[in-house]
This record gives structure tokens, sequence and C-alpha cells, in this order.
């Protein structure tokens, strides 16, 4: 299947620092990711759709000044997690569709960020 | 809005055993379903997709079947192994691509 990546795998950060995530599509052009943060034993929520060239989608209760995501290529997303506060560690996953008929969407490692 | 529920929560079974997780679904409208597996401080590794007009998917020890009108999909586990041991995700493909996910089932595997 198709292969995503993500960097960091793990961060910390002081708090009011701000952190950014990328996400690749290493053998695959994606024109949409998708953006997910998870909690300790809870599942996955998605926060924002990637579009390349466009602005982002942000769901319901997220904040967009806060999470900032750019897709500035076909095989890259970034979130940036501005002016973090502890509140804000949590688990990032990217997706992204792996560009066949089926819609497969094929996720990344995740990246752990920590602010203390 | 849809929502997706995973029963049950958590599961623990002896080596060996078959397994069924369930997944339902609030909205019949889908277009696909996946199942995923997630190891602890893992990403997702996508283990089944079910498309829209397909009933079933098997992969190895795996089988997922898919009930669109009823709102239910079944992952069932043959012999299980330790190796199984892993969080289970159901999601649902809604338009968009969005995906939404159930809460997940913990299964443990005790050799």
């Amino acid at each position: 299947g198709a292969v995503v990546s993500q960097h960091p795998s793990w961060v910390i950060c002081k708090s009011g620092t701000s952190v950014k995530i990328e996400c690749r599509s290493l053998d695959f052009q994606a024109t949409t990711m998708f953006w997910y943060r998870q909690f300790p034993k809870q599942s996955l929520m998605l926060m924002a759709t990637s579009n390349e060239g466009s602005k982002a989608t942000y769901e319901q209760g997220v904040e967009k000044d806060k999470f900032l995501i750019n897709h500035a290529s076909l095989t890259l997303s970034t979130l940036t997690v501005t002016s973090a506060h502890p509140e804000d560690s949590s688990f990032y996953i990217c997706s992204a569709a792996g560009g066949d008929s089926k819609g497969e969407l094929f996720f990344g490692e995740g990246s752990r960020l920590t602010v203390l | 809005k849809q929502e997706v529920t995973q029963i049950p929560a958590a599961l623990s079974v002896p080596e060996g055993e078959n397994l069924v997780l369930n997944c339902s679904f609030t909205d019949s409208a889908i277009y696909n379903l996946q199942w995923f597996r997630q190891d602890p401080g893992k990403g997702l590794t996508s283990l089944l997709l079910i498309q829209s007009s397909q009933r079933e998917q098997t992969s190895g020890r795996l089988n997922a079947s898919l009930d669109k009108s009823s709102g239910r999909s079944t992952l069932y586990i043959a012999a299980s192994q330790p190796g199984d041991s892993a969080t289970y995700l159901c999601a649902v493909y809604n338009q968009g691509g969005k995906l939404i996910f159930g809460q997940g089932t913990e299964l443990s595997v005790k050799p």
C-alpha cells in the first residue's frame, strides 16, 4: 500500500512555543490530507482537511489560528501548533488517500506532542 | 451526524479462540468502511477496506463483513494469537472522504 510518513515522531516543547509536524506521501501524490488528534485511550478525532493549494477546512470546534495547516505541494502537508500549551499535548496523526479508485486512506505513524 | 459505535470496548481471550468485533453506524449512506489496528503509541495499520458495493473482505485470518442496511460491520479473527493484541478501530467514509472513527475495541490475547 501507499506510504505516509510523519516527522517528528515525538516532540517535547515548552509552553508558548510553536511546533511544526510534517506529513509526507512518499510514493504517491495526495491532493487531500487529513489531520487527526487522539487523546489517551480515546479514538481519533478529525481536526481538519488539508487541500493542496488552498485553505484547509477545519472541523467544528477546532481553532484554525491555533492549528495552522499548510499543504504547499502534492506530497507535503504541515500542521503547526502555535503558542502550544499543556492541553495541546496529544497524539497527532495524518492520513492521505492513496489515489486509487477505492479511496482507501493510509495513515502516518503519528507524532506525540508533549508541552511542558 | 454519523456516529460509529464499537462493542465491546475491551476483550480478553485465550490464545486460539475465534472472536468477533462489532461496529455499528447510524447513517447507512456510507461510501466505504475500513478496519484498522493500532498498537500502543503507534499509528494506524489498515487491515481491511470494504467498499460500499461489497459485503465482505478477507485477508488471512481476518474477515470483515458489511451490512449497510442495518448499519453494521463485524471483524472476525480466527485462531487468535498473542500478536493480535492491539486496539481495533472501525471507521466509515462519508462524503468528501472523511473518516469517522469508532472508539475502538482493545483486544488482549493471552498465551
